[in-house]
C-alpha cells in the first residue's frame, strides 16, 4: 500500500529564508511519481513540481526544487527565498505508475507554512 | 484556457436531499477523479474514471454515485446527503497514467449539509 508522511503540521519561517518541507513515502512499485501541491487560503490546489522515480536529477521549477533521496524514500520540497505569498498548505502526493496509476494520487496530511515579515 | 471548472462552488443543502456536483474539463483528459478534503484526513479519493463509461470506486465511495457519459464531464451525486458529507470536493483530471502525467485540480466545491 502507498503511504505519504508529512511530519511537520505547521512551520513559521522568516521572509526571504529558504524553507524545506519534509515528505517521506512508502511504495513497493519501482515506477512512481512524487508531486507537491500548494493550497492557499482561497482553497484551490496548485501543482508545483513533479519528480519521477527514474529521474536522475532533482526537479526544479523556479524557486521550487525537490530534494529526492530515493534510498531514504524522501522527497522534500525546498522553497528558496520565501515570500509572504508562499504562506499556504503544502501537500506531498504520490502516484504509482507501475500498477497503471489509474487511481490517482495518495496524499500526505499537509504542512501549514506561514511566512512572517 | 478554462481547464477544469466545478459547479456549484458553494452549496448548502438539507439532510436527505440529492445533490449533484458538476465537473467539466476542456483538455480532453482521459482520467478524471473526485476527491474530498476534510480536516484530519487530507484528500481522499471518492471515485475515478479512466474514460467515458468507465468508472471505479476509490477509498471512500459510499453514499456517492458518478457517471461519465462524455469525456469532458464527470458529475458526482450524493443520493441522500448526510452531515458527514459536509466537505470540500475537488474534481481533477490527468491526460494518462504514464510516467510524468500530472493530475490537475479544479477550484473545489464547498458543500455543507445541514
Amino acid at each position: 500500500a502507498q503511504k505519504i508522511t508529512q511530519t511537520q503540521p505547521g512551520m513559521f519561517v522568516q521572509e526571504k529564508e529558504a524553507v524545506t518541507l519534509d515528505c517521506t513515502y512508502d511504495t513497493s512499485d519501482p515506477s512512481y511519481g512524487l508531486f507537491w501541491y500548494k493550497q492557499p487560503s482561497s482553497g484551490e490546489m496548485i501543482f508545483l513540481i513533479y519528480q519521477g522515480s527514474y529521474d536522475q536529477q532533482n526537479a526544479t521549477e523556479g524557486r521550487y526544487s525537490l530534494n529526492f533521496q530515493k534510498a531514504r524514500k524522501s522527497a522534500n520540497l525546498v522553497i528558496s527565498a520565501s515570500q509572504l505569498g508562499d504562506s499556504a498548505m503544502y501537500f506531498c502526493a504520490m502516484r504509482d505508475f507501475e500498477g497503471g496509476g489509474a487511481d490517482g494520487l495518495t496524499f500526505g496530511k499537509g504542512t501549514h507554512l506561514i511566512i512572517q515579515p | 484556457d478554462a481547464g477544469i471548472t466545478q459547479s456549484p462552488r458553494y452549496k448548502i443543502t438539507e439532510t436527505g436531499r440529492q445533490v449533484t456536483l458538476m465537473c467539466h474539463q476542456t483538455w480532453s483528459h482521459s482520467y478524471m477523479f473526485w476527491y474530498r478534503q476534510d480536516l484530519g484526513h487530507g484528500l481522499r479519493l471518492i471515485y475515478y474514471s479512466a474514460a467515458a463509461d468507465i468508472t471505479d470506486k476509490g477509498e471512500v465511495p459510499d453514499g456517492y454515485v458518478v457517471s461519465r457519459s462524455k469525456t469532458e464531464n464527470f458529475p458526482l451525486t450524493l443520493e441522500s446527503a448526510t452531515r458527514s458529507q459536509t466537505s470540500v470536493y475537488f474534481c481533477a483530471s490527468s491526460p494518462g497514467t504514464v510516467t510524468g502525467n500530472t493530475i490537475y485540480f479544479g477550484e473545489g466545491s464547498w458543500l455543507t449539509v445541514v
